[in-house]
């Protein structure tokens, strides 16, 4: 999607290896997201951004980390990871102020085996 | 958890024909949005409606929003195969945790 791009697009990993997605936008917004999408779950936030250095976390946080060191870049580290998460994968931005909608990345597919 | 519930789960109609999905929700919002995702793609938003508006219009969509039930839906209009694709409706409370709901799966037969 224009403006935000997600790597890798895909990725096979072993349980108990750390895994780390990265999500790139050009917008210069101020909020990022990510999110994980599973059959009969819809979307489910994991952590979020509202600037450098600013993270929160989401309802499903445990086992993920985040860094955002630059504008542009938001990292999501799995520590160590298990079969339960794997999922795909959606990043997301927003310009600031409220009554905007999102921007998705395509998504990284990461199954961990 | 979900906040927004979608009903149907799947809506199957012909070209030419009008779909509508239901989302229901929970608790207070500042605005409801509806999403939609091709398979294998991302989500892509469609339509933003206010908690302070009652219908909103674009192109062949049209959302309608009651607070007081805490429902809303979405009418795409003279369908077409394009239109296949999983329909979410995403609740904004203003605390950056946007909730979406499983999705509608519509298909559109030539």
């Amino acid at each position: 999607d224009a403006g935000i791009t997600q790597s890798p697009r895909h990725k096979v990993t072993e349980t108990g290896t750390p895994v780390t997605l990265r999500c790139h936008q050009t917008e210069n917004h101020r909020y990022m997201y990510w999110y994980r999408q599973d059959p009969g779950h819809g979307l489910r936030l994991i952590h979020y951004s509202y600037g450098v250095k600013d993270t929160d976390k989401g309802e499903v946080s445990d086992g993920y980390s985040v860094s955002r060191s630059k504008t542009e870049d938001f990292l999501l580290t799995l520590e160590s990871a298990t079969s339960s998460q794997t999922s795909v994968y959606f990043c997301a931005i927003r310009e600031d102020g409220g009554n905007y909608g999102y921007t998705f990345g395509s998504g990284t597919r990461l199954t961990v085996v | 958890s979900q906040q927004g519930e979608e009903d149907p789960q799947a809506l199957s109609i012909q070209e030419g024909e009008n779909a509508t999905m239901n989302c229901s929700y929970k608790t207070s919002i500042n605005n409801l949005q509806w999403y939609r995702q091709n398979s294998g793609r991302g989500l892509v938003h469609l339509i933003l409606i206010r908690s302070n508006e009652r219908e909103k219009h674009s192109g062949r969509l049209r959302v309608t929003l009651d607070t007081s039930k805490k429902s809303s839906s979405l009418l795409i209009t003279a369908s077409r195969a394009a239109d296949t694709a999983s329909y979410f409706c995403a609740t904004d409370a203003g605390n950056n945790d946007m909730r979406f709901g499983a999705g509608t799966r519509l298909t559109v037969k030539p």
